[in-house]
């Protein structure tokens, strides 16, 4: 049983792209968590998905973010027209409960 | 906005000796669980610890928890140069659907 996967793990955008981030949880798992950690801190909860619908959204910034979690398919932490404040590493977890995550490697933005 | 905040901020020491860290939090919660994160890399899930539990062990590592205080603490017995990576405290609060909250954490340093 692969663990989480997150692609890419290194990504490079230049200020006003899009960054898509991919994230595939554990087999067996319906709950998927995103959250974003800047360098030297902890992480800070984004969103938190089940297959098709967002449960609860509360740390996602207002503009820019967005997050899906398709029945088919990974899920997706879109990040429009980035700016230089979201540099950082974007981890993705899954859990098959609401208790235990499981987290991916994460994936690291830079925005130059 | 609730926060576990670990204590010390960053703790070294020579292999074979214990490492402790704590944990403070805000409000009340379902559980609290401690996690490992080598330096960019993701995170490994160490032990959970429920609300109505006060200790529990796993292989080197003691997690104690005191409802009454608001904390919880993390021993690592005989600690090995592998051991050295950010550890952190998340906690799960009561009635947020599982989402976590986490430290700022705390870097050891383990020396031969």
């Amino acid at each position: 049983n692969a663990g989480v996967m997150q692609n890419p793990r290194h990504l490079v955008r230049r200020r006003g792209q899009e960054a898509r981030l991919r994230c595939s949880p554990m087999k067996g798992h319906s709950h998927v968590y995103w959250y974003r950690q800047l360098p030297e801190e902890g992480l800070k909860f984004m969103v938190y998905l089940q297959k098709e619908n967002i449960i609860d959204e509360s740390g996602m910034p207002k503009e820019r973010f967005s997050a899906e979690f398709p029945k088919e398919g990974p899920s997706i932490l879109r990040i429009q027209q980035v700016v230089r404040g979201d540099s950082a590493a974007y981890f993705c977890a899954s859990s098959p409960t609401v208790t235990e995550a499981f987290f991916g490697q994460g994936t690291r933005l830079t925005v130059v | 906005s609730q926060q576990g905040e670990e204590d010390p901020q960053a703790l070294s020491i020579q292999e074979g000796e214990n490492a402790t860290m704590n944990c403070s939090y805000k409000t009340s919660i379902n559980n609290l669980q401690w996690y490992r994160q080598n330096s960019g890399r993701g995170l490994v899930h160490l032990i959970l610890i429920r609300s109505n539990e006060r200790e529990k062990h796993s292989g080197r590592l003691r997690v104690t928890l005191d409802t009454s205080k608001k904390s919880s603490s993390l021993l690592i017995t005989a600690s090995r140069a592998a051991d050295t990576a950010s550890y952190f405290c998340a906690t799960h609060l009561t009635g947020t659907a599982s989402k976590l909250t986490f430290g700022t954490g705390t870097r050891l340093q383990v020396t031969l």
